[in-house]
């Protein structure tokens, strides 16, 4: 059973254009909020994220949107390139430990 | 950041020998190491938390009979894959928690081939 809900399971955008992924939770518990990156045959790699208390995060092209009351949050990648094509996962953490949703693949056309 | 590393990157076993990975923290002490399995085109799927110095504690449906982990220092844990067989073929992840911080540092995973 899936923690965290994530969608779409993949989304194709054209060069400069703006991918968003979205993420669901149901457990109140969950503390922290990273997204993470991972291209094939690579570990996940920490993108960036968000505590609870935040409404929005921003670091360069990616920015996360957090609403608590609904229990959503998203990733917001602005000027897409080439070399954001890979696997992108939200994950929630409660306690130590982090559920992860099921991934989108962004490919980013030229 | 943190880096976290693994050994080997790729391994190929018959089906029935053992395996064991390696996961290392190079610039860090990691009093909590995760392991992860992760099917082709999958999630990250949790199998045991490790705390240096401690026996694992394996999620459900792990068995831990089958999946040995061992963090003897806090710098290293290993992962024992026994008697592997073809379904057992899979991307293990290992990942790295800093005392009383959050944040896991992932290592860049091994691939598992049981023919």
């Amino acid at each position: 059973q899936q923690q965290v809900k994530q969608s779409p399971q993949s989304l194709i955008v054209q060069k400069g254009g703006i991918s968003i992924i979205n993420c669901a939770y149901e457990n109140t518990a969950f503390d922290y909020f990273p997204w993470y990156q991972q291209f094939p045959g690579k570990g996940p790699a920490l993108l960036i994220a968000i505590r609870p208390d935040v409404s929005e995060k921003k670091e360069g092209r990616f920015t996360i949107s957090f609403n608590k009351s609904a229990k959503q949050f998203s990733l917001h990648i602005m000027d897409s390139q080439p070399g954001d094509s890979a696997t992108y996962f939200c994950a929630a953490l409660n306690d130590y430990k982090l559920s992860f949703g099921a991934g989108t693949t962004v490919t980013v056309r030229a | 950041g943190a880096v976290v590393s693994q050994h080997p990157s790729r391994v190929i076993c018959k089906s029935g020998t053992s395996v064991k990975i390696e996961c290392r923290s190079l610039d860090f002490q990691a009093t909590t190491m995760f392991w992860y399995r992760q099917f082709p085109k999958q999630s990250l799927m949790l199998m045991a938390t490790s705390n240096e110095g401690s026996k694992a504690t394996y999620e459900q449906g792990v068995e831990k009979d089958k999946f040995l982990i061992n963090h003897a220092s806090l710098t290293l844990s290993t992962l024992t894959v026994t008697s592997a067989h073809p379904e057992d073929s899979s991307f293990y992840i290992c990942s790295g928690r800093l005392a009383g911080g959050g944040e896991q540092y992932f290592g860049p995973g091994t691939r598992l081939t049981v023919t």
